[in-house]
């Protein structure tokens, strides 16, 4: 049962337009939501991430927005850059600490 | 400073074999966590450990069993492989086992071939 999910295998955007990559969950009991980025051959890398106490978190380029009522989050990268061409996972964290991901979506940042 | 690192990258395996897959994780960080990433999925928990201690363990059979030793390392073995092992196993560390609270660093992981 997939309680994370990124409906979206794959997304294109041009150089310097924004990106916009949606992730939904299903089990209320989540309460902090983490964006990664994975490049070929390397391990995820943490990106940003989100209380759900919280609706909105930025960090320069990137800003997360969390929707609870829908059960929704997203992620935005503005100015899309090439080098943010990756697979990006969300995942979820409970409070009993376990962790699930999403199956990712491939951004490719066409320039 | 050295990242998280994992050995082996690569590894075959035939069924029904056992494998060992090793994991030194940053300097200082005392927690490690596995995870499974099945081709065309998310990576899925296996296990945290903290200070030596099972801290977590996520919906695998007992075939799979990890240990952290005193130096903070870690070992995922995997007794009588199947053909549906076959994934790429990452290794995760961060300075507490609070997942919300810490960062954690993934190592680049080790691709298990199950024939």
């Amino acid at each position: 049962d997939q309680q994370v999910k990124q409906n979206s295998p794959s997304l294109s955007v041009q150089e310097g337009r924004i990106s916009i990559l949606n992730c939904d969950y299903t089990n209320s009991m989540f309460d902090y939501f983490l964006w990664y980025k994975k490049y070929p051959a390397e391990g995820p890398t943490f990106l940003i991430s989100i209380s759900s106490i919280k609706d909105k978190n930025e960090d320069g380029r990137f800003t997360v927005f969390l929707n609870k009522s829908a059960k929704h989050l997203s992620l935005h990268i503005v100015p899309s850059q090439p080098g943010d061409s990756a697979v990006y996972f969300c995942a979820a964290i409970t409070g009993a600490n376990n962790l699930f991901f999403g199956t990712g979506t491939r951004l490719t940042v066409i320039p | 400073d050295a990242g998280v690192t994992q050995s082996p990258t690569h590894l075959i395996k035939t069924r029904g074999q056992q494998v060992t897959l090793r994991c030194s994780p940053i300097s200082g960080h005392k927690s490690v966590s596995w995870y499974q990433q099945v081709l065309g999925q998310g990576p899925q928990f296996i296990f945290q450990y903290y200070e030596k201690e099972e801290r977590g363990r996520g919906n695998f059979p007992d075939r799979f069993s990890a240990r952290q030793f005193p130096n903070y390392s870690s070992e995922l073995n995997v007794n009588a492989l199947l053909l549906g092992d076959s994934a790429l196993y990452l290794c995760a560390s961060s300075t507490q086992p609070a997942l919300a609270k810490n960062i954690q660093y993934f190592g680049a992981g080790t691709r298990l071939s199950v024939l």
